[in-house]
This record gives structure tokens, sequence and C-alpha cells, in this order.
């Protein structure tokens, strides 16, 4: 079946360390998303990615970094920059718009704590 | 800037009835796309329903409808026949042509009472 897969689906961080989130998609998409969801607010985009080996900042990148070496892979490292990294992370891919809609597909999500 | 409003932060309906769900967005752009998600207990985020700007007519899905007022910048979900399993957070969002970014609501609590 055609998903989106993220490990671990909880990750505990002591203060300090960086971790890795992974995000695997076998959709054969292009580009491909990593949001942070915070209660009562709507997701933030924290960085995105429209080919290989290149991806943009979004609203909230600082203390964040990604990398893009497959398609099919698009890991964030929450790096100890980052100075209130509990949330829900939910990564996400799409094709590039050559048709309208662009509908993004969801992983599951991490829920990261730090402790 | 661009924003997207959800004014309801959480709404009620018994089971069986329908709902509307309203969100408001903010833009300049003549050309965008409008998408309602749902995310249930499980926090798996899935497409609804989806509408583009350009297009006069509401999109429907089954028992998901959409009221599209372009001039009035309103984009509100009508969910009928209400059932239990429709239970979940429903997030608004908004993505210009140009762009690949999604501009999220904050998102609407939908409790379906039996």
């Amino acid at each position: 079946d055609g998903g989106i897969t993220q490990s671990p689906k909880y990750l505990f961080r002591k203060e300090g360390q960086n971790v890795t989130l992974s995000c695997e998609q076998n959709l054969n998409h292009d580009a491909m998303y990593w949001y942070r969801q915070d209660p009562g607010q709507g997701l933030r985009l924290i960085y995105y990615s429209q080919i290989v080996n290149d991806f943009q900042k979004g609203d909230i990148a600082e203390g964040y970094s990604v990398s893009r070496e497959k398609k099919e892979s698009f890991p964030l490292t929450v790096t100890s920059a980052q100075k209130n990294p509990t949330a829900f992370y939910l990564c996400a891919s799409s094709t590039i718009p050559a048709s309208s809609y662009n509908e993004q597909f969801f992983g599951p999500g991490t829920r990261l704590t730090v402790l | 800037a661009q924003t997207v409003t959800q004014s309801q932060p959480e709404m009620s309906v018994q089971e069986a009835e329908t709902v509307t769900l309203s969100c408001t967005y903010d833009t300049s752009e003549s050309d965008y796309y409008l998408f309602w998600y749902k995310q249930p207990p499980s926090r798996q985020m899935i497409l609804v329903i989806r509408q583009e700007a350009y297009k006069q007519q509401n999109a429907t899905e089954n028992r998901f409808s959409v009221n599209f007022q372009k001039a009035a910048k309103s984009f509100s979900l009508k969910i009928s026949d209400s059932q239990l399993g429709d239970a979940a957070m429903y997030f608004c969002a908004y993505r210009i042509d140009s762009n690949y970014q999604l501009i999220w609501g904050a998102g609407t609590k939908l409790i379906i009472k039996p």
C-alpha cells in the first residue's frame, strides 16, 4: 500500500540532545514537508523540499535541520537550539503541482517530548 | 498577510443532524485553493474536501459539502447526517497557485452526541 510512514511514534529527548525524526514515502511524490502542531494552533511549516538535495525554510525553521538525499526520505533533526521542541510533528508529501490541487498526504505523526 | 480564521474552537451536534463549520481567509490573490482536512483522535490528517477558487460551483463529497463565497472570503463546511465517526478536529487550509505552502486555520473540534 502506498503511503507515508513516520517513526518513532513517540520520542523523548533530554535537554541539549539532538534527535532525528524519520519520514519515508512510497507515493513517488516529489515534494515533502515537515509541520509542527501545537495545541490550539494550526499546522506551521518547518521545512519543505521539492526535489532531491534541495529544501527551503518554512515559517519556523530555527532550531531544525533537514536533508533530502533520496526522493523517498526527508528526515527532520530537532537540534538543541530549538528552545521549545515539545510538539506533534507531521510529515507530508505531494506531487509538484502539474495538477492544480496538489493535495498533501500526511503521515501518522511523531510526538516529541522534552524531559 | 495571508491568514485563515476558524472562529469556532468547538462545535457539537446530535448524531444524524447537520452541522456547519466556518472558515474565513484573507488574501489578495485571485487564484487559489481551499481545503478542509479532518484529524481524528488517531491524529492522522485526512483530506475531506477541496475547492478551486475559480470554480463557482460548490464542491461536494457524499455527506460533506462546502459553501464557498469568494467575495466574502468564506469557505464553510457542511456535514449532513452526522455520524459518530465524524468526531474530529477539522482544519481549513488555503494555498495560492504559485506556492506549495498551505496556510492553516487553528481548527474546530467537532463533537458528535449520540
